[in-house]
């Protein structure tokens, strides 16, 4: 069953602080692996987009990383400031299956701190 | 830039009333998903439609109907709506298929929150 597992579920970091968001998939055949930052009621917002070939790709203070054979990926966030509080979602597209090609975790609720 | 629109962003129906989503893709944009995303929950794909043929069915209701017209705009009905619809309701545009190879941009309208009282 093609699934995408995040966690840590939530966290809460001070502003400054780095952190890092994880994300397991078993999709088969994969295509490519997205991560979005989601505001409460509001349409999620792509970050990155990272094929089976790429291993590392930055967005500004955000970094994602994909590990094609462990199914790994991480989202970075580094120097964090109080508007990255959102959830980030990690969206992994398929070939074919039977959810529009796209495969969602729950995501991960960062809530950044003063 | 033009992005994706969504219409009406909020909506308050009674139950069994009847209630149209709508989205307008970016512009040459082909493919538009519809994605349901209960409070607290991840979205939940409805229906997509690429080049104006339905592409993909996922969790869709049977009270449920959408379609995609010549101008790439999509349309979300919902009939004899329950308690259960209430919910955010998101549009997606992209080129071509969102899992074919490659790097295609989706991207998400703000959505449309519709209150089922």
């Amino acid at each position: 069953k093609n699934q995408v597992e995040q966690s840590p579920q939530s966290l809460i970091i001070l502003e400054g602080k780095n952190c890092t968001l994880q994300c397991n998939y078993t999709v088969s055949p994969f295509s490519n692996l997205r991560w979005y930052k989601q505001d409460t009621g509001r349409g999620p917002v792509s970050l990155t987009i990272m094929t089976f070939s790429e291993n590392t790709k930055s967005n500004g203070r955000y970094t994602a990383t994909l590990d094609a054979d462990t199914k790994q990926s991480s989202l970075h966030i580094t120097a964090s400031q109080l508007s990255d509080s959102a959830s980030y979602i990690c969206v992994v597209s398929v070939n074919g299956g039977s959810q529009g090609n796209l495969i969602f975790g729950k995501g991960t609720k960062l809530s950044v701190k003063p | 830039a033009a992005g994706v629109i969504q219409s009406p962003r909020h909506l308050i129906k009674e139950k069994r009333e009847t209630a149209t989503l709508k989205c307008y893709p970016i512009p040459r944009h082909d493919t538009v998903y519809w994605y349901q995303q209960g409070p607290g929950q991840d979205p939940q794909f409805l229906i997509s439609f690429y080049e104006k043929m339905q592409s993909d069915k996922g969790s869709i209701p049977d009270r449920f109907s959408a379609q995609q017209f010549s101008d790439y705009h999509s349309e979300l009905n919902m009939s004899s709506l329950e308690l259960g619809d209430s919910a955010l309701y998101f549009c997606a545009s992209t080129s071509g298929l969102a899992g074919e190879s490659g790097t295609g941009e989706l991207f998400f309208g703000e959505g449309s929150r519709l209150t089922v009282l």
